[in-house]
This record gives C-alpha cells, structure tokens and sequence, in this order.
C-alpha cells in the first residue's frame, strides 16, 4: 500500500546538537514537504522539493536544511537545533490535484 | 500573498447539533484548490474534502463544503455532529494547483455528549 513513513517517530536532541529526520514515500509522487506544527501556528511549510537533488525553501527555512536523493526519499537536517525548533514536523508527498499525503510525524524535543 | 482564514480557534458543542466551520481564502488566482483536512489527536492530517469547481456542494463522510470563488469561501458544515467529529480541522488552498497548500491556523472542534 502507497505510504508516507517518517523515522524517528520520537527524538530528544540536545541543544547544539545535529538533528536528522528521514521520510520515505512510495506514492510515486514528485513532491515532498516538510512541515512543523505547533500549536497556535497550524502547519508551516519549511522546505519542499519537486525532484530529486533539488530543494527549495519554505515559509520558515531559518535553521534547517533539507535533502533529497532520491524520488523516495527527503531529509529535513538540523545542524545546530535550538529550543524553538521543538515540534512536532511532518513530512507530505503530493499527487498530480494538489492532494496532499501526510506521514505519521516525528515529535521533537530539544533540551 | 496568498493566505486562508479560519476565524474560529475552537468550537465546542453538543452531539447532535449543527457545525459549521468558516474558511475563507485571498489569492490572485482565478482557479484555486481548496481542501479541508482533519487531524485527530495524535494522528497525522488526513484529507477530509477538496474542491475546485465553483459552486459545486461536494460531500464526504457526512461533511460537505461548496467553493465560493465570489466570496472566496470554502466552509465546512455537518448536519450532527458525532462525537467522533471531536478533531483539528485545517483549510487549505492550493493556489492554481500549484507548488504548496497554504494551511490555515486550524479550527479546533469539541464535541460532548
């Protein structure tokens, strides 16, 4: 069955520390996104990418990377994670009518 | 720039009873996606309804919602609600289709017995 799918599922990081949070589609889908939630601010899209090696920044980019080697597969990289960057981030693959797919999310906790 | 409103934060009511959820949408374009997604408590959003024909009611799941380019609204209602509606629910446009969904700030619906 076609599938978003994020690892971890949960994480503490350390603040200063690098952050890596992987997501992989088998929707065959051409566009991916990273978001985060937080309560107050609904989903807010950081980066997203329309094919692989190509990425492109979001609405709140500051403080985060994104990868993506693959059709398959899209990385959200956080080099120095801070304290305002706990959330929960959820990763999406889009069809051809802008439906969007969402992954079951990674909650986040920098202490 | 492209941007969605919903105007309620959290709507609480009795089973049973009607609910109603305003969205409404600027963009400049003339043929925009609209969406509503739900998203229960610790679970991911999940596509709920999606509209981009003018005037068209359409339904799922005892929930429908009709595009209105001449108001630019897109409101979600229910007859009765359950209390399984209890949830987060997202508008969304998409902008000709295009790169993004722009996500409004949620509404939060609270339904009790």
């Amino acid at each position: 069955e076609a599938a978003v799918t994020q690892s971890p599922r949960s994480k503490v990081a350390v603040t200063g520390g690098k952050v890596t949070l992987s997501c992989h589609q088998t929707n065959n889908h051409d566009y991916m996104y990273w978001y985060r939630q937080d309560t107050g601010h609904g989903l807010r899209l950081i980066h997203y990418s329309y094919v692989a090696d190509s990425t492109e920044k979001g609405d709140i980019p500051d403080g985060y990377k994104a990868s993506r080697p693959s059709q398959e597969n899209f990385s959200l990289i956080l080099e120095l994670a801070s304290l305002s960057q706990t959330a929960v981030y959820f990763c999406a693959s889009r069809d051809n009518y802008a439906e969007q797919f969402f992954g079951p999310g990674t909650r986040l906790t920098v202490l | 720039g492209d941007s969605v409103t919903q105007t309620e934060g959290l709507v609480t009511l009795t089973e049973g009873l009607p609910v109603m959820l305003n969205c409404t949408y600027q963009t400049i374009y003339s043929n925009p996606f609209l969406f509503w997604y739900v998203q229960h408590l610790n679970e991911s959003p999940r596509l709920l309804l999606k509209s981009f024909t003018d005037n068209k009611r359409t339904e799922h799941q005892g929930f429908h919602a009709t595009l209105h380019k001449s108001s630019s609204s897109f409101h979600l209602q229910k007859s009765s609600a359950q209390l399984s509606d209890s949830a987060l629910y997202y508008c969304a446009l998409s902008p000709q289709g295009g790169r993004a969904l722009i996500f409004g700030t949620g509404t939060t619906v609270s339904v009790s017995p």
